[in-house]
């Protein structure tokens, strides 16, 4: 599976947009783009995931470079229950493990 | 609740004993994964099983460390003689995934068990 790259850190004021970037400039055609997030003291929580095309769900919006050696996830309107540890995840449709790094931890303030 | 639900939720041992966690997934889900996560880190993968079989196992796994899940059910996780680096939070996920064409690949977390060896 390709590396990902993060930030470790952001912030984002509650209300606005959170935008968290991903790169993963080795990942390969068959490899998917997933998101999950993980609150303080609980389980990681998937959140959203692509292959190439750009997805939105109730939660979250994935953007994927048309290269697919990137990808943003946007969370339209941030609130504070959003802050928690954000790992992206580049995964091949025949693997069931997954594979975190050390994801962006994000910090949404009032 | 019909998530996942990991027992003890934490367990505190003295180096060299045996300790187990239970794992009992969503009901239905055929698959379970094991992961181990230390402050500071992403969760690592331990392993899976689909139903009862044991597909994968990672080198993380040592010897000390088993897992089973009879009837393809719930799932235990028992680590011997356990050492002061097993100290980690240990996460249980279930997955409804069907088969290995289908990119639906959602792993539903347990809150996990967190392990203190001293």
């Amino acid at each position: 599976d390709a590396k990902t790259t993060q930030p470790p850190s952001m912030d984002c004021a509650e209300g606005r947009a959170a935008n968290l970037p991903c790169n993963h400039s080795t990942i390969s055609g068959n490899e998917y783009v997933y998101w999950y997030r993980q609150i303080h003291s609980q389980g990681p929580q998937y959140i959203i995931h692509g292959l190439k095309n750009n997805e939105t769900n109730e939660m979250a919006s994935l953007i994927i470079t048309e290269d697919r050696k990137s990808s943003t996830l946007i969370l339209p309107h941030a609130t504070l229950r959003d802050t928690a540890v954000y790992y992206c995840i580049a995964s091949s449709y025949n693997t069931d493990k997954l594979i975190f790094g050390t994801g962006t931890r994000l910090q949404v303030f009032p | 609740d019909t998530g996942v639900s990991q027992n003890p939720r934490h367990k505190i041992t003295k180096r060299g004993q045996n300790v187990t966690f239970r794992c009992d997934p969503i009901s239905e889900h055929n698959r379970l994964y094991w992961y181990r996560q230390t402050l500071g880190q992403g969760p690592e993968f331990l392993t899976y099983f689909q139903n009862e079989a044991q597909l994968e196992k990672s080198r993380l796994l040592s010897d000390r460390f088993s897992a089973e899940r009879p009837k393809g059910s719930f799932s235990t996780l028992e680590i011997q003689r356990t050492e002061q680096g097993d100290s980690a939070m240990y996460l249980c996920a279930s997955s409804p995934r069907t088969s290995p064409e289908s990119s639906y690949n959602e792993q539903f977390f347990g809150p996990g068990t967190r392990l203190t060896v001293l």
